[in-house]
């Protein structure tokens, strides 16, 4: 089965940029989707086909993906960015939707 | 405005069975593909069942591929979940989520509040 390999924590200082990696075989070849959870909450969509943003999502959020790594990209991070994020893919081989193991990020 | 609501979760025994449901409303839930979403304690993200809006086309993650059924009733708006020799290991909040318009297999733009289901004894 299609495995994505996350991260379990990121620090990240006020005003700076967060970068939090998702790797999977040939993920360059798939479209991956971003979601964050705050504590006691569902998941939000912040960034979906590797790089467009839902409404609502601030242009801060942003993601890349090439090779065998796929990146969402925070910049001037907030406090209110303190959250776990997961990456997600759709896997045809197995036809299965596949979420990532999850990255904390602590914003310092 | 969109909304998803989950209902049905609880205490079972193992072996047991639950249904869930989830009620949506705001939009044409019918043209949208569904799916459901769980989250063991201190967990993450676990991927369970995908249906599509006539339900031709369902989907089911390996760990509950015999167990669990997924369906929809259109003219109800709403999403199920029937749950079947429960073990341990299902033991999560259960999340219902909209698949973006548009995209067979896009990112998920909408999710409940989840329900949460126990197994144990």
């Amino acid at each position: 089965s299609y495995v994505l390999t996350q991260p379990p924590s990121v620090s990240v200082a006020p005003g700076k940029t967060a970068r939090i990696t998702c790797g999977g075989n040939n993920i360059g070849s798939k479209s991956v989707h971003w979601y964050q959870q705050k504590p006691g909450q569902a998941p939000v969509l912040v960034v979906y086909y590797d790089n467009d943003r839902p409404s609502g999502i601030p242009e801060r959020f942003s993601g890349s993906n090439s090779g065998h790594t796929a990146t969402l990209t925070i910049s001037r991070v907030e406090a209110g960015d303190e959250a776990d994020y997961y990456c997600q893919v759709w896997d045809s081989s197995s036809d299965h939707y596949v979420f990532g193991t999850g990255t904390k990020v602590t914003v310092l | 405005e969109v909304q998803l609501v989950e209902s049905g979760g609880g205490l079972v025994q193992p072996g047991g069975s639950l249904r869930l449901s989830c009620a949506a409303s705001g939009f044409t839930f019918s043209t949208y593909n569904m799916n459901w979403v769980r989250q063991a304690p201190g967990k993450g993200l676990e991927w369970v069942s995908y249906l599509s809006t006539s339900s031709s086309t369902i989907y089911y993650a390996d760990s509950v591929k015999g167990r669990f059924t997924i369906s929809r009733d259109n003219a109800k708006n709403s999403l199920y979940l029937q749950m079947n020799s429960l073990r341990a290991e299902d033991t999560a909040v259960y999340y219902c989520a909209r698949v973006q318009r548009g995209y067979t297999y896009g990112g998920f733009d909408y999710w409940g509040q989840g329900t949460p289901v126990t197994v144990s004894s």
